[in-house]
């Protein structure tokens, strides 16, 4: 039973346009929402997150979304830069102590 | 500040065999939390520690463990070895709950296993 899905296993973006990543979950008790990037050899790194309260949470080129009645999020990033080229995780935090993720979203920057 | 160290880096094994990883948290970090990541699974949580007591494990086989010492550093042991647990095993840390309430996890570069 997948509670986090990241639908789109890779998306193409050319630079300096906006790149979307979505991510759906079923589980209503989440209370935190995550980004994470990793690059290959590397660890993930964590990017953004949102509580379940907000709508909106931005930091610089990277804006989290989420609409609850949906239970749907989506991380923007305008604009998109070749650097950004990576795996994007999306994970939810129901008890401050584990995190669940989706399958990741392989995003490309093409400069 | 040092990140999260984890060693080996990269091992093989043979099927049956069995395998202890090691992760030193960041400094004053006392949550350790493991999770194994593979191509068709994803990353998926093993353990997860703090003040040396288990206290959250994900669905895995009881051929996986775990430990937490005093110090906060933490391994993960593997018995009996199968192909399938070929995987890139992550450790990483966090204070607990943030400021912000979200449990932000920063994570070691990982020890790569691979079982033949």
């Amino acid at each position: 039973d997948q509670q986090v899905k990241q639908n789109s296993p890779s998306l193409s973006v050319q630079e300096g346009r906006i790149s979307i990543l979505n991510c759906d979950y079923t589980n209503s008790m989440f209370d935190y929402f995550l980004w994470y990037k990793k690059y290959p050899a590397e660890g993930p790194t964590f990017l953004i997150s949102i509580s379940s309260i907000k709508d909106k949470n931005e930091d610089g080129r990277f804006t989290v979304f989420l609409n609850k009645s949906a239970k749907h999020l989506s991380l923007h990033i305008v604009p998109s830069q070749p650097g950004d080229s990576a795996v994007y995780f999306c994970a939810a935090d129901n008890a401050g102590n584990m995190l669940t993720f989706g399958g990741g979203t392989r995003l490309m920057v093409k400069p | 500040k040092a990140g999260v160290t984890q060693t080996p880096r990269y091992l093989i094994k043979t099927r049956g065999q069995q395998v202890t990883l090691s992760c030193s948290p960041i400094s004053g970090h006392r949550s350790v939390s493991w999770y194994q990541q593979t191509p068709g699974q994803g990353l998926q949580f093993l353990f997860e520690y703090f003040s040396e007591t288990q206290r959250n494990k994900g669905n895995f086989p009881g051929r996986f463990s775990g430990r937490q010492f005093s110090n906060s550093r933490s391994e993960m042991n593997v018995s009996t070895l199968e192909l399938g647990d070929s995987a890139l095993y992550l450790c990483a840390s966090s204070p607990t709950v943030g400021p912000t309430g979200a449990n932000v996890l920063t994570f070691g570069a990982g020890s790569r296993l691979t079982v033949l």
